[in-house]
């Protein structure tokens, strides 16, 4: 089982819905979740960063995380077909080094 | 444009021959990172540098790969005897002193092994 789970998807939603995308994991060690957009054939983007529990706004975007149920999501609001794309959820213990282990990713479709 | 740069950005070569992949990451910070990603699949961690020491080392990283980062500025990746199973996307990210998170990645660089 990998630490980090994430629905592969294809999620294709019309342009201004609500979005929810959403990743499990199980090493009770990380305090640090992030959120990347990956365009295809492109390098992961930081979209949001948070620190333990808690809700984190940024324009169109909420992230929420529940440290204990081991859950964190990203919210999409009025999504735009711009937002297609794939997108990994990414954790770390904050250890020396801080590595980052990633989801397998969602890939997002906003249709017009 | 100051963000990670890779070069190049596709190599396409026969197995068993070496590649190299540069990696200049965005000046001020001293951490360098190498991901590896197939399709269909999150950015797995290869290894990483603080300033010019490379701290770690997954243990996908066999012997056949090896990563350098002299003088603490750019960095290296180089797979010698390539096999098939080395196609993937190779990602460059950089970081700042303690910042527990915010890794920059650059575009990547896609190896194809014939």
């Amino acid at each position: 089982q990998k630490e980090v789970e994430q629905d592969p998807g294809p999620l294709s939603v019309p342009e201004g819905a609500i979005v929810s995308l959403n990743c499990t994991y199980s090493n009770s060690a990380f305090q640090y979740f992030m959120w990347y957009r990956q365009y295809s054939r492109k390098g992961p983007e930081l979209l949001m960063y948070t620190y333990s529990s808690g809700n984190k706004e940024d324009g169109r975007f909420t992230a929420q995380v529940d440290k204990s149920s081991k859950y964190i999501s990203l919210f999409i609001r009025d999504s735009q077909p711009s937002d297609s794309a794939t997108y990994l959820c990414a954790m770390s213990a904050g250890n020396a080094g801080n590595m980052l282990t990633f989801g397998g990713g969602t890939r997002l479709m906003v249709k017009p | 444009d100051t963000g990670v740069s890779q070069n190049p950005r596709h190599k396409i070569t026969k197995r068993g021959q070496n590649v190299t992949f540069r990696c200049d990451p965005i000046s001020e910070h001293n951490r360098l990172y190498w991901y590896r990603q197939t399709l269909g699949q999150g950015p797995e961690f290869l290894t990483y540098f603080q300033n010019e020491a490379q701290l770690e080392k997954s243990r996908l990283l066999s012997d056949r790969f090896s990563a350098e980062r002299p003088k603490g500025s750019f960095s290296t990746l180089e797979i010698q005897r390539t096999e098939q199973g080395d196609s993937a996307m190779y990602l460059c990210a950089s970081s700042f002193g303690q910042s527990t998170g915010e890794l920059f990645f650059g575009e990547g660089s896609r190896l194809t092994v014939l």
